[in-house]
């Protein structure tokens, strides 16, 4: 089955620094990924939709200068957290859509991040 | 907007049934998904209806209504694995030729020996 990636699984940073998280898609391509934060006991909440080759799409309330993303080929996107603060701790998620599968889409094993 | 409405928490017996609910409000309806999440890890694909009626897969079945914004996922001969978060999700197509998945709060299903 298909199969997506995220590294790191988990992260510590201090506050003020910036953390870069990495989403791929093993086996299948994907021109379309979907960043997801989660705090603990809420459901997932879409941040940002990303684009290979273009701009990322962000959500409302999403501050795209302090999440950025890059989608630079068809199986990588990712995603930097800028500055982050304490606040900024949270579960990021990823999934890809499998561009053969016509909308299937596949989530990552998520990344844990917490700012000290 | 959009907006999707499940329970918060549910609990049940080991070998018994339940069922889940969700209901939605959305335009550009393009399917709805269940999925299962444990603490601390990623969601993983449970069903997928985009039409009217029940789809079955092993013990898990689910059903939509379109009609009525509605669906709900079945859990039969419940095992103490099934102790998780369900998600409810609504796949919606936007202008600009794009589709997004957004999520319900969740429900956290305990089961009991």
């Amino acid at each position: 089955g298909a199969v997506v990636s995220q590294h790191p699984s988990r992260v510590i940073c201090k506050s003020g620094t910036s953390v870069k998280i990495e989403c791929r898609s093993l086996d299948f391509q994907a021109t379309t990924m979907f960043w997801y934060r989660q705090f603990p006991k809420q459901s997932l909440m879409l941040m940002a939709t990303s684009n290979e080759g273009s701009k990322a799409t962000y959500e409302q309330g999403v501050e795209k200068d302090k999440f950025l993303i890059n989608h630079a080929s068809l199986t990588l996107s990712t995603l930097t957290v800028t500055s982050a603060h304490p606040e900024d701790s949270s579960f990021y998620i990823c999934s890809a859509r499998d561009d053969g599968l016509a909308l299937e889409q596949f989530f990552g094993p998520g990344t844990r991040l917490t700012v000290l | 907007g959009q907006n999707i409405d499940q329970p918060t928490e549910m609990t049940a017996t080991e070998g018994a049934i339940v069922q889940i609910n969700c209901t939605y409000q959305t335009s550009g309806f393009n399917g709805l998904f269940w999925y299962q999440q444990h603490a601390g890890e990623a969601p993983t694909f449970l069903s997928y209806n985009v039409l009217d009626g029940l789809e079955e897969k092993g013990r898990f079945s689910s059903f939509l209504s379109r009609s009525k914004g509605y669906s709900y996922l079945l859990l039969k001969e419940l095992q103490m694995k099934d102790s998780a978060s369900y998600l409810c999700a609504v796949r919606s197509y936007f202008s600009g030729g794009y589709n997004k998945l957004i999520f319900g709060a969740g429900t956290r299903l305990a089961v009991h020996p």
